[in-house]
Parts: C-alpha cells; structure tokens; sequence
C-alpha cells in the first residue's frame, strides 16, 4: 500500500538559512498534519491543513509557515533558521479531519549547523 | 497539565514473551481517540493500534492489543510474544475530538527485547 513521502530525508542547512520540506500524502488522503520531534522528544504538533484549508496551529515559529497545495501535497517553509530548529520532521496524513488515523511519513531529518 | 503520560521510560522484556507498557491520559472530551505509535532506531513513526472512547471491545491487531480501561483513563498496549524486532520507542497518542484534531503523545517507552 502507498504511504506518506516525505523529501528529502535528510537536509543540511547553515543557521539563517531557509529550508523547504515536502510532504505527499496517502492518496485520497486529504488532511495533513505536521509535526516537529526533536532529540529525545516526542513529537509536536505544528500545523495541520484539510482540504487545502489551514485547520490547525500548534507551536510552529512565526518563521514558519505551510500550505497545502490543490493535489493535496503540503510544504513547510521555515527561514531564518536557528540551531534549535535542528530536529525530525514529521508529515502524517488522513482521510477526513474527524474520523480517520493519522498515518506518518518517514519524515525529514533537518541539521542546522 | 500532561495529557498523555508513560511512566515507564525503559522496559526490558524476554524473546517470546508478553510485556505490558503503560499510557494514562486526561480529557474532559467525551469522544476521543487513544493510538499507540512504534518508533524505531531508524526514526519512522509505525501505527499500531487505535481505540475510540465509545468503543466496547478493546482493540487488538496480531500481536498487539490494547487494555482500555475508561473509569480509570488508561489505555496500556500488550505486545504478546516479543520479538527482537520490537525493540523501539513505543509512544502512546490521544486526538480529542472537540477542538484541535492533532495528536498529543506522551513522552514514550523504550522497550528493548533480549534473546
């Protein structure tokens, strides 16, 4: 069965720098959520979209922002990146926004140096 | 306050044995949905179980199952038959579903299963 894509999987980047992450969801999958793990932690939620709509927000940075696009994939666009924004990034899909499981991507593991 | 708790940093269990890790939660959302996640070293996120707060029957999946206990708000995964596989970070989740539809998960369990 497809799953959640995430790209890349790995990503360097120099503090104030700005990184994009991608997120595929499931087919017919039309809610996403993102979610921040960082070391040694459990993950965080930061924003999620439903059916294109932003429907929630967690604890994502002013830096952040993410939008969900008309073929359902979402981007998380962060700058000004900061040391502490060194952490595991997760995408999680699912069908419908009240019902369904949240399924997770492979996630994106970002470095900032 | 914590929504989601694990006492239970790390467990250590025997190859083909059962071994019970622990997750109590809090709400005041009569319908809620409670999941169990697996993390390997590896670092993905691995569904497991999900139990919903009106479901009679505690859920199980294979090896997994999962002792709902509402009265006492607990919801503890039973892994049957340990393999050396299962050794990860186990991390119990809740969605509530009034208001924000996110997980809010608890801070894990690192299960480690010896040969």
């Amino acid at each position: 069965a497809a799953g959640v894509i995430q790209s890349p999987r790995h990503l360097i980047k120099e503090k104030r720098e700005t990184a994009t992450l991608k997120c595929y969801p499931i087919p017919r999958h039309d809610t996403v959520y993102w979610y921040q793990q960082g070391p040694g932690q459990d993950p965080q939620f930061l924003i999620s979209f439903y059916e294109k709509m932003q429907s929630d927000k967690g604890s994502i940075p002013d830096r952040f922002s993410a939008q969900q696009f008309s073929d359902y994939h979402s981007e998380l666009n962060m700058s000004s990146l900061e040391l502490g924004d060194s952490a595991l990034y997760f995408c999680a899909s699912s069908h419908g926004l009240y019902v369904d499981t949240q399924y997770f991507g492979p996630g994106t593991r970002l470095t900032v140096l | 306050a914590q929504k989601i708790t694990q006492t239970q940093p790390g467990m250590f269990v025997q190859e083909k044995e059962a071994v019970t890790l622990d997750c109590t939660y809090d709400t005041s959302d009569p319908s809620y949905g409670l999941f169990w996640y697996k993390q390997p070293s590896s670092g993905e996120m691995i569904f497991l179980i999900y139990q919903g707060s009106y479901d009679q029957q505690n859920a199980t999946e294979g090896r997994y199952s999962l002792n709902f206990q509402k009265a006492r708000k607990s919801a503890n995964l039973v892994i049957s038959a340990s393999q050396l596989g299962d050794s990860a970070m186990y991390f119990c989740a809740m969605r509530e579903d009034t208001g924000r539809r996110a997980l809010t998960f608890g801070s894990g369990t690192r299960l480690q299963v010896q040969p």
